[in-house]
């Protein structure tokens, strides 16, 4: 059980176009999703966390206008970055928290800007 | 602001060998949960072990197993009877419990599993 889907697995795209990636938690009801990034050999940077029908509390430095987070149910959230460019591309990872408290992670999504 | 800290980057062990990965945190905070995952070549983290900071009792699974010392704030994995598929990146995490629940990872520890 507490599986988490990404789709798309990876993407390319042109500078200046939209995103989206998909975030689903496929077997239980997430109360909370997590978006990370995470750069070549190095950790998981915390970039919003996000209620179900409520707005995203994004961490301090992220642009919320560029990476825009909708949580529309308790098992979908979607992550948009909107008019990307090359220093966006990186590894994108969500993650969904029951009120069990553990995180079950997505596979993640790679993301190249050309 | 809590801080998790690996000051290992990379380790190595023999296959069945036993290797310990270490993590120390930094909070003020007196409940809490910590926790370690692995992120194979695959990058999919995957969850290796579980310690509630109320409980005195170190958590295991099967080969993995913590030494939580809660008043030096530390938290290392032991992992014991190592497999080739042991071989991964080791995040330690710290979770303030709250509204958020969010997650403070380490830097990471590439263990390297050699046959």
């Amino acid at each position: 059980g507490a599986v988490v889907s990404q789709h798309p697995s990876r993407v390319i795209c042109k500078s200046g176009t939209s995103v989206k990636i998909e975030c689903r938690s496929l077997d239980f009801q997430a109360t909370t999703m997590f978006w990370y990034r995470q750069f070549p050999k190095k950790s998981l940077m915390l970039m919003a966390t996000s209620n179900e029908g409520s707005k995203a509390t994004y961490e301090q430095g992220v642009e919320k206008d560029k990476f825009l987070i909708n949580h529309a149910s308790l098992t979908l959230s979607t992550l948009t970055v909107t008019s990307a460019h090359p220093e966006d591309s990186s590894f994108y990872i969500c993650s969904a928290s029951t009120s069990g408290r553990v995180q079950f992670f997505g596979p993640g999504t790679r993301l190249t800007v050309l | 602001a809590q801080t998790v800290t690996q000051s290992q980057p990379e380790m190595s062990v023999q296959e069945a060998e036993t290797v310990t990965l270490s993590c120390t945190y930094d909070t003020s905070e007196n409940n809490y949960y910590l926790f370690w995952y692995k992120q194979p070549p695959s990058r999919q983290m995957i969850l290796v072990i579980r310690q509630e900071a109320y409980k005195q009792q170190n958590a295991t699974e099967n080969r993995f197993s913590v030494n939580f010392q809660k008043a030096a704030k530390s938290f290392s994995l032991k992992i014991s009877d190592s497999q080739l598929g042991d071989t991964a990146m080791y995040f330690c995490a710290f979770m303030k419990l709250d509204n958020f629940n969010k997650f403070y990872f380490g830097s990471g520890t590439k263990l390297n599993v050699k046959p």
